[in-house]
């Protein structure tokens, strides 16, 4: 029962081009959204995050967009750089506090997309 | 110098074997994690450790066992491995138990049972 699901396992953009990131969740108790990009035979980065007290969140060439109604983010990037090519996961959470032994704040991770900017 | 450093990278074992995985952080980080890539490539959180005290522990065979000597150090046995065991195992840190700026990963262990 995967509660994060990135249903493009890959995506191809002309650089200078706007990358857009899809991700969907079921679990209506999270809360706290994050995104993370991953180079082959590194670990995954934390690239930005978003509390579902807002709908926007901005950080540079990266937005992430949430609408919970959908149950539904997406990032956007803008404008799109060869180096940008990696993995992107995004992952949930409920709460921002890991109070252990319960379900707050442990990340829930999607299975990643793709991309690939071409020069 | 590595933020999150896992040793080894790559590991290739028999069935049957046991195996540790060793984690470093040297960014005074107080909480730890271990998370496994599948082979749909979901991260699943294994365990999490908040100064050097067990407070994940999720639906994981107890063939598993972590443990932290201390709060940079998070280490992974595995006893009596299964081909199911294959996967990439990815070792974490956080500053503390608030997820806003959220891990920093190591580069993973490549586990191959054969």
């Amino acid at each position: 029962d995967q509660q994060v699901k990135q249903n493009s396992p890959s995506l191809s953009v002309q650089e200078g081009r706007i990358s857009i990131l899809n991700c969907d969740y079921t679990n209506s108790m999270f809360d706290y959204f994050l995104w993370y990009k991953k180079y082959p035979a590194e670990g995954p980065t934390f690239l930005i995050s978003i509390s579902s007290i807002k709908d926007k969140n901005e950080d540079g060439r990266f937005t992430v967009f949430l609408n919970k109604s959908a149950k539904h983010l997406s990032l956007h990037i803008v404008p799109s750089q060869p180096g940008d090519s990696a993995v992107y996961f995004c992952a949930a959470s409920r709460g921002r506090v890991n109070a252990g032994g319960t379900s707050y704040g442990k990340l829930t991770f999607g299975q990643g997309t793709i991309l690939t900017v071409h020069p | 110098d590595t933020a999150v450093s896992q040793t080894p990278k790559y590991l290739v074992t028999q069935m049957g074997n046991d195996k540790s995985i060793k984690c470093e952080q040297n960014l005074g980080h107080d909480t730890m994690y271990w998370y496994k890539q599948d082979s749909k490539k979901f991260l699943k959180i294994m365990f999490s450790y908040n100064n050097k005290e067990l407070i994940i522990n999720e639906t994981v065979p107890n063939r598993f066992s972590p443990k932290s000597p201390d709060k940079a150090h998070l280490n992974l046995h595995i006893n009596s491995l299964e081909l199911g065991d294959s996967a990439v195992y990815f070792c974490a840190s956080s500053q503390d138990l608030v997820i806003d700026y959220g891990y920093t990963f190591g580069s993973g262990t490549r586990l191959t049972v054969v």
